[in-house]
């Protein structure tokens, strides 16, 4: 496609309910990144897929937070038992090649509200 | 590990007057330093980023950055500011690997606004 797509961009749920979350990167772009962005702050690193396995898990806050990518395209993030602080917004990122040089290209997010 | 300062919450400037946004980073090696754009409820849009030579970077939007080794900056810029451009901005760092490269690390963020 286009640009990397999220989906869903809105999600409400109650408290100890599992959510999914997908992206669908740039066609093509081997690399592929979640981060969480919580209110007013920064990005935090989550998870990194090369392909479709996951040199670096180091970002997942606890294991209620997995991911998996198949077909070296989609990926989907699970959050299993949600907690209230697990509301952020969810952004995924795609690049051509992992390398260090590649720009990184971000989808619209999803907003996680967890009540 | 790589590290990245925003030391700047917030700037303020005048339409039309020059803007500066701050960005100071740790590596233990080669560091490449890119500069993302955030709207309000849009994604990360991609700027510029230094990779090797001209230490002067042009991106989109009229945006440059300066890479300056020795004060370990890539501040970002801009010769006159519009109002379209308040938004929050984030610098990132990547350290050059000899394999494949992990994350980027994201600094704060600093929140541009520019006053009509």
């Amino acid at each position: 496609g286009a640009g990397v797509s999220q989906s869903p961009s809105n999600k409400v749920t109650e408290k100890g309910k599992d959510v999914e979350l997908r992206c669908d990167p740039i066609s093509g772009h081997t690399a592929l990144y979640w981060y969480r962005q919580s209110l007013g702050q920064g990005l935090e690193f989550l998870i990194y897929f090369q392909g479709n396995s996951a040199p670096d898990k180091s970002g997942l806050p606890s294991d209620r937070f997995s991911a998996e990518r198949t077909g070296g395209s989609v990926s989907t993030l699970t959050i299993q038992r949600t907690q209230q602080e697990d509301s952020a917004v969810y952004l995924c990122a795609s690049s051509l090649f992992s390398r260090s040089g590649e720009t990184q290209y971000f989808g619209p997010g999803t907003r996680l509200l967890v009540l | 590990a790589q590290s990245v300062a925003q030391p700047e919450d917030q700037v303020n400037v005048a339409e039309g007057n020059p803007l500066t946004v701050k960005c100071t980073y740790s590596v233990s090696g080669n560091p490449y330093l890119f500069w993302y754009v955030q709207y309000p409820n849009r994604g990360l849009q991609f700027l510029l980023k230094y990779i090797t030579g001209d230490n002067l970077v042009k991106g989109s939007y009229g945006f440059e950055a300066e890479f300056n080794k020795s004060q370990t900056s890539f501040h970002l810029k801009k010769p006159s500011a519009l109002v379209s451009d308040s938004a929050l901005y984030f610098c990132a760092v990547r350290e050059l690997q000899d394999n494949y490269g992990q994350n980027f690390v994201f600094g704060p963020g600093t929140r541009l606004s520019v006053l009509p």
